[in-house]
């Protein structure tokens, strides 16, 4: 089945400074690749999402980029603010696995 | 209003008592599952449901049964709960058909203590 490795677990930056949180995964036929945002004692909500016909996506401050070769895709949040603090999850599906394969989670800490 | 809704949102319980989690979702969604969220393990899928009578084991099902008789339930049921069955519960819909994955929606969780 799919197995998604999620790097790094625990991530603290400036406020202001960009975060990079990056994922691989191992099924080659995975083809959508979800990034959730979990708040404290929250549900997990989805913020951006990506198809493997496509190699970068945007939506304001945050940004996901797909290597389909490299088996690796990665979140980009820029102008970081202390709201942005939350743990992440990825996630890959859509292969031979039903459903969504996540990864462990990053905690991103916004330092003011 | 779309949502999940999962209930109870906390229970204690102790070990050897029955206890039956709902999860209910009013998108006419095929797919649901059943997570559970421990520190440093991420999310784990116990059990999901491609659709009605359908449902197969994730990646942590011991202990653990479901059923699917209707399309917008999906109960997890703990026959004999055990103290490392202690953990944050999450079910989940989403549109998603065979290879075909969408966005999953999560229910608010459930809190389980087991003592």
């Amino acid at each position: 089945g799919e197995n998604v490795e999620q790097h790094p677990s625990t991530l603290s930056v400036q406020e202001g400074d960009s975060a990079v949180i990056k994922c691989t995964y191992s099924d080659s036929a995975s083809n959508y690749f979800p990034w959730y945002k979990q708040e404290l004692g929250k549900r997990p909500q989805l913020i951006i999402d990506i198809r493997s016909n496509v190699g970068e996506k945007k939506d304001q401050r945050i940004a996901v980029t797909l290597n389909k070769t490299a088996k690796h895709f990665s979140l980009h949040i820029t102008e970081t603010q202390p709201e942005d603090s939350a743990v992440y999850f990825c996630a890959a599906g859509g292969g031979g696995a039903d459903g969504l394969t996540f990864g462990k989670g990053t905690h991103l800490i916004i330092q003011p | 209003e779309a949502q999940v809704t999962q209930n109870p949102r906390y229970l204690i319980t102790v070990t050897g008592k029955k206890l039956t989690v709902t999860c209910s979702q009013n998108m006419n969604h095929e797919y649901m599952s059943w997570y559970r969220q421990d520190p440093g393990l991420g999310l784990r899928q116990i059990y999901y449901s491609m659709n009605v009578e359908v449902t197969d084991k994730g990646d942590v099902p011991e202990g653990y049964k479901v059923s699917r008789k209707e399309k917008r339930n999906f109960p997890l049921i703990l026959e004999s709960p055990s103290p490392n069955q202690t953990s944050l519960y999450f079910c989940a819909s989403s549109p998603s058909r065979g290879r075909i994955s969408y966005e999953q929606y999560f229910g608010p969780g459930t809190r389980l203590t087991v003592t």
